[in-house]
């Protein structure tokens, strides 16, 4: 029972570059979530799927896309990084859209030049 | 403009006492709170949430209390372990949106 899983850890862009961070989980959940998190903050919801087929936007979506292209996935898409968008990604699943009992994945670090 | 403050970024306890993770915030129409624990290097870890009709929750070592007349909630933890030190987020919710606080590093010192 792996929980929830992010690809890949780590990535390095250069601005302009796009690309996708994958998220997985195997818990059956109905909720996906996407954070980001900067140094010295606290977490940032960027977009969530209450569940399979749609997806709604959180605090800070501009310049990302998702997919939710299962139960079980949820993709985040950078179209044109930016150096602002240099930060930890973290995906999360939950049973129900409560936020209640988030599981979260490891994390990806993206920096982008 | 902070809506969740966490106004300690650190603290360090006695292995055995208590620690005491405080966190303030300013809109009263949150719906619930919660508080994540995370290690370096790992996701956050949901340790504990309290409904906003509740003054307190109670879960092992673990008990959140809430003030709303303060708007201020607290994490006790006791008695502290090597392993609760971590960087502790207290978080807000209001339907769908979800407010984190910056974190407080807990140091436990033996």
């Amino acid at each position: 029972n792996a929980g929830v899983t992010q690809t890949p850890k780590f990535q390095v862009l250069k601005t302009g570059q796009s690309m996708t961070l994958q998220c997985a989980q195997d818990m059956n959940h109905n909720s996906m979530y996407w954070y980001r998190q900067d140094p010295g903050m606290g977490l940032r919801l960027i977009y969530y799927s209450a569940s399979e087929g749609t997806t709604d936007k959180g605090e800070v979506p501009n310049g990302y896309n998702v997919s939710r292209l299962n139960k079980r996935e949820f993709s985040l898409r950078l179209e044109s990084a930016a150096p602002s968008q240099t930060s930890v990604y973290f995906c999360a699943s939950s049973a129900s859209s409560s936020y209640n009992e988030q599981f979260f994945g490891p994390g990806t670090r993206l920096t982008v030049l | 403009d902070q809506q969740v403050k966490q106004n300690s970024p650190s603290l360090s306890v006695q292995e055995g006492r208590i620690s005491i993770l405080n966190c303030d915030y300013t809109n009263s129409m949150f719906d619930y709170f919660l508080w994540y624990k995370k290690y370096p290097a790992e996701g956050p870890t949901f340790l504990i949430s309290i409904s906003s009709i509740k003054d307190k929750n109670e879960d092992g070592r673990f008990t959140v209390f809430l003030n709303k007349s303060a708007k201020h909630l607290s994490l006790h933890i006791v008695p502290s372990q090597p392993g609760d030190s971590a960087v502790y987020f207290c978080a807000a919710v209001r339907r769908i949106k979800i407010i984190f606080g910056k974190g407080t590093r807990l140091h436990i010192l033996p």
